[in-house]
């Protein structure tokens, strides 16, 4: 079955560092989305992107977030520098077409010190 | 007022139980409307998409009413391994985003 692959699954990292997230959706998706989720809460959308366009970006903060998709493939997000609050489940997720579910990858799990 | 709401619970059950969650959204234009599942530390699973008409899976029956802007998803039979958090999700139209509530949190006990 086809599977989000995401890296790492975990980081911990000193505050004012960068940190950088991979994320290599399900082949063929043409949508992937990065979205956060802080324990007890549901994720909340980052940034989704249309092959290589972003679509909606209007909750990244765009001070110290970015992402590509450079090819329309794999994306990276990167978090510069980073802040005791970035801590969370970065989740990435890809939907193959318009109006249909999206796949999750397992998550990255980030902790800042 | 958020987008999608659900009670958080916990949902403290025993085996065998019916349970029903509700959530409501404020998006009347919303056009998709699904269930995932996150267990503890995972990601989120489809555990299935809310049609019009409703639709039942297995022991799952969720329903869509959008005159009052609502879903639920009753779980019959409530079994050991359903205990996790229910997430309710919108999606406005065409591509924009999924939008997540907060999810419920079900415990089924033996």
């Amino acid at each position: 079955e086809a599977e989000v692959a995401q890296s790492p699954r975990y980081k911990i990292t000193e505050k004012s560092q960068a940190v950088a997230f991979w994320c290599d959706p399900i082949s063929g998706h043409a949508t992937l989305y990065w979205y956060r989720q802080i324990l007890g809460q549901g994720p909340e959308l980052l940034v989704q992107f249309q092959d290589e366009s972003v679509v909606d970006d209007s909750q990244l903060p765009k001070d110290r977030f970015s992402a590509e998709r450079l090819k329309g493939v794999d994306s990276t997000l990167k978090i510069q520098p980073a802040e005791l609050g970035d801590s969370a489940m970065y989740l990435c997720a890809s939907s193959p077409r318009e109006n249909t579910e999206a796949f999750f990858g397992q998550g990255t799990r980030l902790t800042v010190v | 007022r958020k987008e999608v709401e659900q009670d958080p619970g916990p949902f403290n059950v025993p085996e065998g139980a019916t349970v029903a969650f509700n959530c409501t959204y404020s998006n009347s234009a919303s056009q998709s409307f699904f269930w995932y599942r996150q267990d503890c530390r995972k990601e989120p699973k489809l555990l299935m998409s809310v049609y019009s008409s409703g639709n039942e899976d297995g022991r799952f029956t969720a329903q869509l009413n959008r005159a009052s802007q609502y879903i639920s998803l009753l779980i019959r039979d409530s079994k050991l391994s359903d205990s996790a958090t229910y997430l309710c999700v919108v999606r406005a139209s065409g591509n924009t985003p999924l939008v997540f509530g907060k999810g419920t949190r079900l415990s089924v006990i033996a």
